[in-house]
């Protein structure tokens, strides 16, 4: 099965600064990958598909990059309420399966 | 507006069976492909099981084939987890979510529902 890996597992940060995470992937999924939002207690949000598609009410400050194997979400500038745990998801085929989880905390 | 709202949960022993269920509204339901994903207390998002509109391709995680069966009703904008042979590595609070155009990925998700398997 294809595996998927996050790197860092956590960062701090502070308001304003630019976060980046990535995500690996141990074959190539083409442009099948899409990134999520988790808040304690809440349930995970969609937050970019197809790598690089912003889903409708997210952000602008969120983006996604990359393609094939090597993948990036950034945060432009980060906002209070983006303190959260970040996964990406491969969608390529099944077994679906997601990264480790970054948590984004407060520096 | 789409709501996901899981129910079923609770506590039961190793090598017991519960049934979960995810209620869609606000969406004509056997449009949609359907997922469940499970969450171990502290841990990441695991994929269980996924099934297409109308039922009739189904996918599982080897963690939960042949104890695990998803189904839906569309009649009963309802989704089904039946779990068989419960481990303690099956603890996890349950999300079902839906298909976004037909691919897999997943919005919105249900607020979820808490599987305890201990004796």
């Amino acid at each position: 099965d294809i595996q998927m890996t996050q790197s860092p597992s956590s960062v701090s940060a502070s308001v304003g600064d630019r976060v980046t995470i990535t995500c690996r992937a141990s074959q190539g999924i083409s442009s099948w990958l899409a990134w999520y939002q988790q808040k304690p207690g809440k349930a995970p949000k969609l937050l970019i598909y197809a790598a690089s598609r912003l889903q409708s009410g997210v952000p602008s400050r969120f983006s996604g990059s990359g393609s094939g194997t090597d993948f990036t979400l950034t945060i432009s500038s980060l906002q209070p309420e983006d303190f959260a745990t970040y996964y990406c998801q491969r969608a390529d085929s099944f077994p679906l399966t997601f990264g480790g989880g970054t948590k984004v905390e407060i520096k | 507006q789409v709501q996901l709202v899981e129910s079923g949960g609770g506590l039961v022993k190793p090598g017991g069976s519960l049934r979960l269920s995810c209620t869609v509204s606000g969406v004509t339901f056997s449009d949609y492909y359907m997922t469940w994903i499970r969450q171990a207390p502290g841990k990441g998002l695991e994929w269980v099981s996924y099934i297409t509109g109308s039922g009739r391709t189904i996918y599982y995680a080897d963690s939960v084939k042949g104890r695990f069966t998803i189904s839906r009703d569309n009649a009963k904008n309802s989704l089904y987890l039946q779990m068989n042979s419960l481990r303690v590595e099956d603890t996890a609070v349950y999300f079902c979510a839906r298909s976004l155009n037909y691919n897999n990925w997943f919005d919105p998700w249900g607020q979820g529902t808490l599987v305890t398997v201990s004796s």
